[in-house]
């Protein structure tokens, strides 16, 4: 079955912390796999896609097929990176996406 | 900009009451989808549509139907609220050149009482 699971309903850093937002994938094909953020009164908007292999506002993510795993990662975490984070796989040759259940992060001063 | 717009942020309807969601996108886009977006259950789609006149069901379509008779346009519909249709719900767009990149708009959000 395809499945996103984020592990963590919440997740609450101080500045300048490193942050992990854990996204685990269950998928049969070859995954294309996706970061979406939505900070506080704003749209739900992409952050990054795992192909591109970029680094967004510090996040990176990294395919790892073996542990089927795609954990967002910032060095240092900041204030404004406080929002809800979702993990994302897109499925087969469709633009459909299923998305996780989520991860709000909190990054207090 | 691609803009996705929402006609209604906030709407309050009776159980049994008939509900229309209407979303337009100004980027003529083709793919075109409706979720929901609840507290711990994350984002899940309701239908989603590829085409004009054409539409498929996502994960949890039971209780709402769509229509897309012009290719910006792309509404959901409840042809019988219930109270546990109350939620957050999302319209989001895609030209499929730019992969995974769902352009979202603002929500609707629905309560019903």
């Amino acid at each position: 079955a395809q499945r996103v699971t984020q592990p963590e309903k919440l997740l609450s850093v101080f500045k300048g912390a490193p942050v992990e937002l854990k996204c685990n994938y269950s998928y049969s094909g070859s995954p294309e796999l996706f970061w979406y953020v939505q900070y506080s009164r704003q749209r739900l908007q992409l952050l990054l896609r795992h192909i591109s292999r970029e680094s967004i506002k510090g996040f990176t993510a990294d395919l790892n097929k073996g542990e089927t795993s795609f954990h967002l990662k910032k060095p240092f975490a900041q204030e404004e990176d406080s929002a809800m984070y979702y993990c994302a796989l897109k499925v087969g040759n469709t633009d459909k996406l299923i998305f996780g259940t989520g991860t709000r992060l909190q990054v207090f001063p | 900009d691609v803009k996705v717009t929402q006609s209604s942020r906030y709407l309050v309807k009776r159980t049994g009451e008939k509900v229309f969601l209407e979303c337009v996108q100004d980027m003529d886009h083709e793919n075109m989808f409706w979720y929901r977006q609840d507290p711990g259950l994350g984002l899940r789609l309701i239908y989603f549509s590829y085409d004009v006149k054409m539409k498929e069901k996502g994960d949890i379509p039971e209780g709402y139907s769509v229509s897309r008779e012009k290719k910006e346009r792309f509404s959901l519909i409840l042809e019988s609220a219930s109270t546990n249709q109350t939620s957050m719900y999302l319209c989001a767009s895609i030209q499929g050149i730019s992969p995974g990149e769902l352009f979202f708009g603002e929500g609707s959000r629905l309560t019903v009482l």
